[in-house]
């Protein structure tokens, strides 16, 4: 079965630091993969999505994400954090048997002045 | 602007009433989902419709039945509220089920006294 590993829970970062989240996925074939975000008390945007061709994503908001096989890895990068960034991050899969995503549990990044 | 609306916001309730959160959504997408999101766990898909008349059930659909009379709206009925049901509900459509970008309303708080 499709799942999703956020393996961190809570990151705190500085401002002006670069930022990795990390998503692993386990899925047989090759994945629609998914990051997004979101604000407290709001529902969730899309930030980035891969589906194929280049492994290197490019996002909204600076992010970026990188896709490797190998690893079965979609981590989430941005090079220099914003305090408007504070937020939860979501990686998600698309679940080829019902259609939908199938979300990680979620990172909640902190930013520090 | 199209859009995807939820209401109530926020309600209270007591263990045994049946509750109904509404989703509204103006972007005329065949595929609407219905998440929870609870501490620890991520999005978990309770319910989701691919179109008018059709329904199915999602990971966590126990308790929870949902009616699709017309391509804008997916009510969600709790028939008999429980306190394990108190979390935040998201509301979801996509044009494309696989390959699609969710677009997520503000959520429903419900707390179940």
């Amino acid at each position: 079965a499709q799942s999703v590993t956020q393996p961190d829970i809570h990151i705190t970062v500085s401002e002006g630091a670069s930022l990795e989240l990390r998503c692993n996925y386990s899925y047989g074939a090759t994945p629609y993969l998914f990051w997004y975000v979101q604000s407290p008390g709001q529902g969730l945007q899309l930030l980035l999505k891969y589906f194929s061709g280049d492994t290197l994503v490019q996002g909204i908001k600076g992010f970026e994400a990188e896709f490797k096989r190998s690893q079965s890895s979609f981590n989430l990068r941005k090079p220099s954090v914003h305090w408007s960034d504070a937020a939860e991050y979501f990686c998600a899969v698309a679940s080829g048997s019902q259609g939908n995503l199938i979300f990680g549990k979620g990172t909640k990044l902190s930013v520090k002045p | 602007d199209a859009e995807i609306t939820q209401s109530p916001r926020h309600k209270i309730t007591e263990t045994g009433r049946q509750v109904t959160l509404a989703c509204h959504q103006t972007w005329n997408h065949n595929n609407m989902f219905w998440y929870r999101q609870d501490l620890g766990h991520g999005l978990r898909l309770i319910h989701y419709s691919y179109g008018v008349q059709d329904t199915n059930k999602g990971e966590v659909s126990d308790g929870y039945s949902v009616s699709r009379s017309n391509t804008e709206d997916l009510p969600l009925t709790l028939e008999s509220a429980a306190s394990s049901q108190t979390s935040v509900y998201f509301c979801a459509s996509t044009e494309d089920k696989l390959t699609g970008e969710l677009f997520f309303g503000e959520g429903s708080r419900l707390t179940v006294l």
